[in-house]
């Protein structure tokens, strides 16, 4: 059974400050990762997707890696803003069913 | 302007009811899902539809029902069987392609508590 998780559980950093959210997976059967926001009460915003095939992607200021084999990815946000203050969940698509399996987030506060 | 509707935002439940969320999307996707998401846990599929009436049982299936008679809406019923139904329910679609490649997009959620 696929298990996602995100560690820590809850970050808070000063503006400007760069942000660094880990996830890891333990079967590296997979087919994409996605990172996702969610702001309270919201839905779920899809940010980035990496193939399993890729080692990164990059949109403005965010950029995720994968490591498949080691069962890891990594978002990074340059020079927060307090609007970056979110839950950020990542996500794989198991590859024997095409369905996700969601770590539990981060949560992210950035202070003005 | 395209993306998905759920509806309402907050329900209550009485004790024995059978309460009806709804889902629409005019993303003209195929595909449509169900997740379950409880504080400091990850989201859970309770079920999905990549086709329009049939649908599969997901990770959480019981206690809940599903109907995918249009392309667009997908309601789940929280059944009273379903004995810990607070929780905060997102409905999601996608595209349907080989690999499963395609991002899926969420509406709002609707959040649902026991009187």
């Amino acid at each position: 059974k696929q298990e996602v998780t995100q560690i820590p559980a809850a970050l808070s950093v000063p503006e400007g400050e760069n942000l660094v959210l880990n996830c890891s997976f333990t079967d590296s059967a997979i087919y994409n990762l996605q990172w996702f926001r969610q702001d309270p009460g919201k839905g779920l915003t899809s940010l980035l997707l990496i193939q399993s095939s890729q080692r990164e992607q990059t949109s403005g200021r965010l950029n995720a890696s994968l490591d498949k084999s080691s069962g890891r990815s990594t978002l990074y946000i340059a020079a927060s803003q307090p609007g970056d203050s979110a839950t950020y969940l990542c996500a794989v698509t198991r590859s024997n069913d095409y369905k996700l399996s969601f770590g539990a987030g981060t949560t992210v506060t950035v202070r003005a | 302007d395209g993306g998905i509707t759920q509806s309402p935002k907050y329900l209550f439940r009485k004790e024995g009811q059978n309460v009806t969320l709804s889902c629409e999307q005019n993303l003209n996707h195929d595909a449509m899902y169900w997740y379950r998401q409880d504080p400091g846990q990850g989201l859970r599929l309770i079920y999905y539809s990549q086709i329009v009436n049939d649908f599969q049982k997901g990770d959480i299936a019981e206690g809940y029902s599903v109907s995918r008679e249009k392309k667009e809406s997908f309601p789940l019923t929280v059944t009273s069987a379903q004995k810990n139904p607070t929780a905060f329910y997102l409905c999601a679609s996608s595209t349907v392609q080989t690999g499963g490649n395609q991002p899926q997009h969420f509406g709002d959620g609707t959040r649902l508590s026991i009187l």
